[in-house]
């Protein structure tokens, strides 16, 4: 495998379920986020980890819970979520500063959560 | 917010030059970025700037003025191939803001 990698592709659950997204970087990078992208709206960040600390938590509702066991994996766990956070759910990794080197983002290929 | 701005929609013809602008309101960043997204798919990175000036990278230049809180993507030779949403995203401390994305219609 290489690049990021996001599982499941696909996702429908209903509003009482419990599911997790996962994400697996295999580039060796130190910082993971979570996006969150509508239709016609920006990309929206949700969770920001470096160095498997969490630094940025965008105002989310509690119903999405990361998690980052180490610096390659990350996961997004959902619970009673509502028909509005329908939308793909990408998941990206880059190198950050001081480390050196182009610190771009690169974006797994995203979960379409449809929620029912 | 960064308050990013981006044309909505544009259309080109193939083989043309198309500039798409961005311009923020921020009192910093560290940089600016560009990325390609094509229906369906994830983003993907094609070029950014620190410093003002002018970046290269083949068919794709990428253009800021942090003075004039502006920046643009150049697309030469466009091709078919071309037509996706290009965002435009500030970074700064572990954060990227991105814009709302310009959709771009290469037709032959």
């Amino acid at each position: 495998e290489t690049g990021v990698t996001q599982t499941p592709r696909h996702l429908v659950m209903g509003m009482t379920n419990k599911k997790s997204l996962k994400c697996e970087q295999h580039l060796g990078h130190n910082a993971m986020y979570w996006y969150k992208q509508s239709a016609k709206k920006p990309l929206e960040l949700m969770f920001v980890y470096s160095l498997e600390e969490r630094v940025e938590n965008n105002s989310v509702p509690s119903r999405f819970s990361p998690e980052c066991p180490n610096s390659s994996h990350l996961f997004l766990h959902l619970h009673t979520l509502q028909p509005e956070d329908s939308a793909l759910y990408l998941c990206a990794s880059s190198q950050d500063p001081p480390s050196g080197g182009p610190y771009e983002q690169y974006f797994g290929p995203g979960t379409r959560l449809t929620v029912t | 917010g960064q308050n990013i701005d981006q044309p909505t929609e544009m259309t080109a013809t193939e083989g043309a030059i198309v500039q798409i602008n961005c311009t923020y309101q921020t009192s910093g960043f560290n940089g600016l970025f560009w990325y390609q997204q094509h229906a369906g798919e994830a983003p993907t990175f094609l070029s950014y700037n620190v410093l003002d000036g002018l970046e290269e990278k083949g068919r794709f230049s990428s253009f800021l003025s942090r003075s004039k809180g502006y920046s643009y993507l150049l697309l030469k030779e466009l091709q078919m191939k071309d037509s996706a949403s290009y965002l435009c995203a500030l970074y700064n401390f572990n954060k990227f803001y991105f814009g709302s994305g310009t959709k771009l219609n290469v037709k032959p």
